[in-house]
């Protein structure tokens, strides 16, 4: 069974500082991976996802995610944060065959000014 | 594309009572995933629906049920409300279900239970 680890729970960090946000997943099968973000009082929203080919996967909005399959990682980096990314992030995994998505618990990440 | 809706966005409730949650995924998808939200227990799986057909159902008791009908909308029931229940409900679509899919989420019901 496929099961995903967020080391962090909460993640504080000052605005324009680096982050990496750690996720780890278990599985004995092929995965595609996911990130998503929940702002305040809103649903959760695909930031990126990994399915296949180069191993950093890039959002919009500055985030990059490597999959890293001897260590069963997909961290979540940004090299310089703004106080709008304060979020919960969430990883997220999906097995290649057919089930469905499993999510980790969340990691709060709060930029300070 | 108008994207995944919820009803009611927010629902006051006793103990006891039974919910009925609604959700209209977007235009296309056939796929409709039910979560429950708590800051205790995190983001938790309740069921799948694909094709009016429930797929995979998570860890929950028989108190929750849900459907799904020919237009891909999709309901789901809790009776016999308990204070647990208290959470936020999300629903989510996609195309197809499962394997390399993302998930489109609605914004949520916030179910509180007295």
């Amino acid at each position: 069974a496929q099961s995903v680890t967020q080391l962090d729970s909460q993640v504080p960090v000052f605005e324009e500082a680096p982050v990496e946000l750690r996720c780890n997943y278990s599985s004995s099968v092929s995965v595609y991976l996911f990130w998503y973000v929940q702002y305040p009082n809103q649903g959760l929203q695909l930031l990126l996802k990994y399915l296949s080919g180069s191993t950093l996967v890039e959002s919009i909005n500055g985030f990059e995610a490597e999959f890293n399959k001897s260590q069963t990682s997909f961290h979540l980096r940004k090299p310089s944060v703004h106080i709008s990314d304060t979020a919960e992030y969430f990883c997220a995994v999906s097995e290649s065959v057919g089930s469905k998505s499993t999510f980790g618990d969340g990691t709060t990440l709060t930029v300070k000014p | 594309k108008a994207g995944v809706t919820q009803t009611p966005r927010y629902l006051i409730k006793t103990r006891g009572q039974q919910v009925t949650l609604s959700c209209s995924p977007i235009s296309g998808h056939r796929s409709v995933s039910w979560y429950q939200q708590t800051p205790g227990q995190g983001l938790q799986f309740l069921f799948e629906y694909f094709s009016e057909t429930q797929r995979n159902k998570g860890n929950f008791p028989g108190r929750f049920s849900g459907r799904q009908f020919s237009n891909s909308r999709s309901e789901m029931n809790v009776s016999t409300l308990e204070l647990g229940d208290s959470a936020l409900y999300l629903c989510a679509s996609s195309p197809s279900p499962g394997t390399g899919y993302e998930q489109y989420f609605g914004p949520g019901t916030r179910l509180t239970v007295t």
